[in-house]
Order: C-alpha cells, then structure tokens, then sequence
C-alpha cells in the first residue's frame, strides 16, 4: 500500500521564479493539505483540496494555489519567489470529510536563492 | 501568533527510562490533538491521538494525557529506546467546526542515549 508521495524530492528556484511541487495521495484517500514547514518551525497549513476545490485555506498569500485532479492527485503552485519561500512543503491526505487523521508524505525541499 | 507551543527544545533521556514531552495550547476551540514524530529527510509519521472528550489515550509504549483546564497535554514514552529519538510535534485542530488543519507546535527533539 504505497503511502503519500511527493515530487520532486529538493528543488532550487531563483527569486520572481514560479514552481509546481506534486503529491500523490495514500491509497483510498480523497482529501489532501498542504504545509510549509520553515527552518526550526512546525508545518503551518496552506489548504486543502477535496472533490477538487479548495475547501479551507490558511493564511497565505495568493501567490501560493493549487490543485487537484479527478485522480486526487495535487499541485501546490507558487508564483513570484521570494527567499521567504525557501522551506519543506509537506503534502497530506485523509479519507473524504470525516476528521480523519493525516498521513504525510516526505516532502519537498525548496531552496530560493 | 503560535496556538500550539513546545517550549521546550530539546530533551535527552536514558534508554529504558520515561521521556515526557510537553504541549500547550491557547485556543479552547481545539478538540482534537495529535502528536507526530519525524526523522529526517522523512515527512511526520502520525504517533497517537485524544480527544478532548478523554483525558488519556495509550498506544504500546505511548500514553498522552490531555489537561484540557490547563489546556496542556503530554506524551509520555516508557521505556525510551534509541529508536525513538527523533523530533516530536505536537499538533492540534478544531474537529467539531469542520475545520481540519492542523495546528503545530515548533516540535521538540528528544534523544534517547543507549
């Protein structure tokens, strides 16, 4: 049963660039949130797609926006870098709108120089 | 403004002996806490949960205990094994609005010395 899955593993990005980070859900999983997690912080929550619209969103600027496909899958979009962005996204996904736990996928690193 | 806090950093702890992992919170809409560990290069791996109608939850090796008037809970690990260091975070949401993210706290490293 392959658990959350995500791509590509790091990425560096120039400042102003625009970057597509993927993440493929567990196995019977339909909701999927994701996080930036910054140097020595815990993740902070961007949003979560299910039935593929954005059903909740965190505090972020609408640089950052997404998607996801008929197959679960997601794409976090962030336009116009800054070096602020340099963090790890963390992708997660739960099954439908029960308040279920989160699985988290490994992350993907984003250097902006 | 952080709502979930892990004040402290760090911790060491004897293999065989307890570790204790402490984590408040300020918002009282919280009524569902989590506690993920996390090894690096890897994404947090989900540990065990309580709701706020509980006030303890065991797993194995793994209790929580929720003081929701203190608005406090812990993770209590006994016995400590060496492959249980890694980072901790604490993690928290309001189920009963419907909303489901996930308030963190900034994570606590515990090691554990053979």
């Amino acid at each position: 049963d392959a658990g959350v899955t995500q791509s590509p593993t790091h990425l560096i990005k120039t400042r102003g660039q625009q970057v597509t980070l993927r993440c493929s859900p567990k196995s019977g999983h339909d909701t999927v949130s994701w996080y930036q997690q910054a140097l020595g912080q815990g993740p902070q929550f961007i949003f979560q797609y299910y039935e593929e619209e954005e059903r909740q969103r965190g505090n972020f600027p609408d640089r950052f926006s997404g998607h996801q496909f008929p197959n679960y899958s997601s794409e976090l979009n962030v336009n116009a870098l800054l070096l602020g962005d340099s963090a790890l996204y963390l992708c997660a996904s739960k099954h439908g709108g029960a308040a279920d736990t989160q699985y988290f996928g490994p992350g993907t690193r984003l250097t902006v120089l | 403004d952080q709502q979930v806090k892990q004040n402290s950093p760090s911790l060491s702890v004897q293999e065989g002996r307890i570790s204790i992992l402490n984590c408040d919170y300020t918002n009282s809409m919280f009524d569902y806490f989590l506690w993920y560990k996390k090894y690096p290069a890897e994404g947090p791996t989900f540990l065990i949960s309580i709701s706020s109608i509980k006030d303890k939850n065991e797993d194995g090796r793994f209790t929580v205990f929720l003081n929701k008037s203190a608005k406090h809970l812990s993770l209590h690990i006994v016995p400590s094994q060496p492959g249980d260091s890694a980072v901790y975070f604490c993690a928290a949401s309001e189920r009963q609005t419907g909303a489901n993210n996930l308030f963190f706290g900034t994570g606590t490293r515990l090691t554990v010395i053979p």
